[in-house]
């Protein structure tokens, strides 16, 4: 089993909300890491957009518009993006990353469509 | 302005090695943790290494431990990454990023260079 799992798709409509998942692997707590969340475009390079802990520690990448938010469902043991108003140009695949046992890992990724 | 450029990349045999290089500016590179992640064609993220600031600590993804060192050069702002013994399975864009908290986020990402190891 993955450590991180994210689904493969999500489709939403332009100015709806959507909620990306990563979920741990079981016995892997999430309340206990930071989520670091990235966006890429085809093309490009990842982009950092958010870091979440708790609503007290979390962080949002420079120039990272607010409609861009993270959280946790501690139930589903899992972090969360959630972009609100999607645009676009919010039509992207998406990371997130921990850090393991001195070592960085991501999901498989989310590829989102705005239509 | 913050930038990252990866260069040295390129087709090599299996079993060949390769040097990749990052050279940075427009920030103190030497406060910096630094990455290599790379992107199999197609593919999603996959972290190969980390060098803390000063050097001293290093981390490597299972798949390339004991074939690949990532090192530094704080006087030339320049990471790098050596690659040894290479398999079909390495072929990939490979980005360097840069970690703020030592083992934190990347916050910054070069446009990445292509290797690709084929006979």
């Amino acid at each position: 089993q993955a450590v991180l799992s994210q689904p493969s798709s999500l489709s939403a409509s332009p100015g709806a909300s959507a909620s990306l998942t990563c979920t741990l692997r079981s016995g892997i707590n999430v309340d206990t890491y930071m989520i670091y969340w990235y966006q890429q475009k085809p093309g490009s390079p990842p982009q950092y957009l958010l870091t979440y802990k708790s609503d007290s520690d979390k962080q949002r990448g420079s120039g990272v518009p607010s409609r861009f938010s993270g959280s946790k469902d501690a139930s589903a043991n899992a972090g969360i993006l959630l972009i609100s108003g999607l645009q676009s140009e919010d039509e992207a695949d998406y990371y997130c990353m921990i850090w393991h046992n001195n070592a960085v890992v991501f999901g498989g990724g989310t590829k989102l469509t705005v239509l | 302005q913050v930038h990252l450029v990866e260069s040295g990349g390129g087709v090599v045999q299996p079993g060949r090695s390769l040097r990749l290089s990052c050279a940075a500016s427009g920030f103190t590179f030497r406060s910096y943790g630094m990455h290599w992640v790379r992107q199999a064609p197609g593919k999603g993220l996959e972290w190969v290494a980390v060098i803390w600031h000063s050097g001293k600590v290093e981390f490597y993804a299972d798949s390339v431990k004991g074939r690949f060192i990532i090192s530094r050069d704080n006087s030339k702002n320049t990471l790098y990454m050596q690659m040894d013994s290479l398999r079909a399975e390495d072929t990939a864009l490979y980005y360097c990023a840069r970690d703020p908290g030592a083992g934190g986020a990347m916050d910054v990402w070069g446009q990445g260079t292509t290797v690709t190891v084929s006979s």
